[in-house]
């Protein structure tokens, strides 16, 4: 059985500095990792995945986050904080097992982003 | 590439009403999953289509939800006698996906608000 659990319903940082949010998953097979964003009233937008390449992956709008098998981490990080950045992140795992999965997400609870001027 | 479509946004009914949501999912997607979420919580799965068949289905679908995918291109949620706890947003996501990998992202729709009343 897969989960993730995402540390921190409430993130706060100040404008121009680091964004970092913690996802670790549970997962009995190599995982594929997604992180997304949700803005209030609207649907997830896809930040980033990994699909067992390159552990530190880069998405869109300046966010990367790096797979560490050891920890069983997929943490986001963003250098610098941008009032736009402000929205509900979520990460999510799937997993290829053989196929039979039908890549069905399983989602963490979500953390809140709040960014100060 | 014109984006996963829901309708209706919002819905306001009485409880004990049926009601029927769509989805269009981007044109040559093959998959489409449906997922609710609730007030302070991360998307759970619903159901998963490959076409026009239904693969899988959540033990959170009760006897009440049917959802359709007729001809492998739009679908339809259906929920009947609705209840209090059905309140909570209807996202749908499309993908493309084969048999032996999983790992497309999911694109999602902003959505159905249902509000029972």
């Amino acid at each position: 059985a897969q989960s993730v659990t995402q540390l921190g319903s409430h993130v706060s940082v100040s404008e121009g500095a680091l964004v970092l949010l913690r996802c670790n998953y549970s997962s009995s097979v190599p995982p594929y990792l997604f992180w997304y964003v949700q803005y209030p009233n609207q649907g997830l937008q896809l930040l980033l995945k990994y699909t067992s390449a390159a552990t530190l992956v880069k998405g869109i709008n300046g966010f990367e986050a790096e797979f560490k098998k050891s920890e069983t981490s997929f943490h986001l990080t963003k250098p610098s904080a941008h009032m736009s950045d402000a929205a509900e992140y979520f990460c999510a795992v799937t997993f290829n097992a053989g196929g039979t999965s039908y890549g069905k997400l399983t989602f963490g609870q979500g953390t809140i982003l709040t960014v100060h001027p | 590439d014109t984006g996963v479509s829901q309708d209706p946004r919002h819905k306001i009914t009485k409880r004990g009403q049926n009601v029927t949501f769509r989805c269009d999912p981007i044109s040559e997607h093959n998959r489409l999953y449906w997922y609710r979420q609730t007030l302070g919580q991360g998307p759970e799965f619903l159901t998963y289509f490959q076409n026009e068949a239904q693969l899988e289905k959540s033990r959170l679908l009760s006897d009440r939800f049917s959802a359709e995918r007729p001809k492998g291109s739009f679908s339809t949620l259906e929920i009947q006698r609705t209840e209090q706890g059905d309140s909570a947003m209807y996202l749908c996501a499309s993908s493309l996906g084969t048999a032996t990998y999983s790992n497309q992202p999911q694109h999602f729709g902003d959505g159905t608000r249902l509000s029972i009343l």
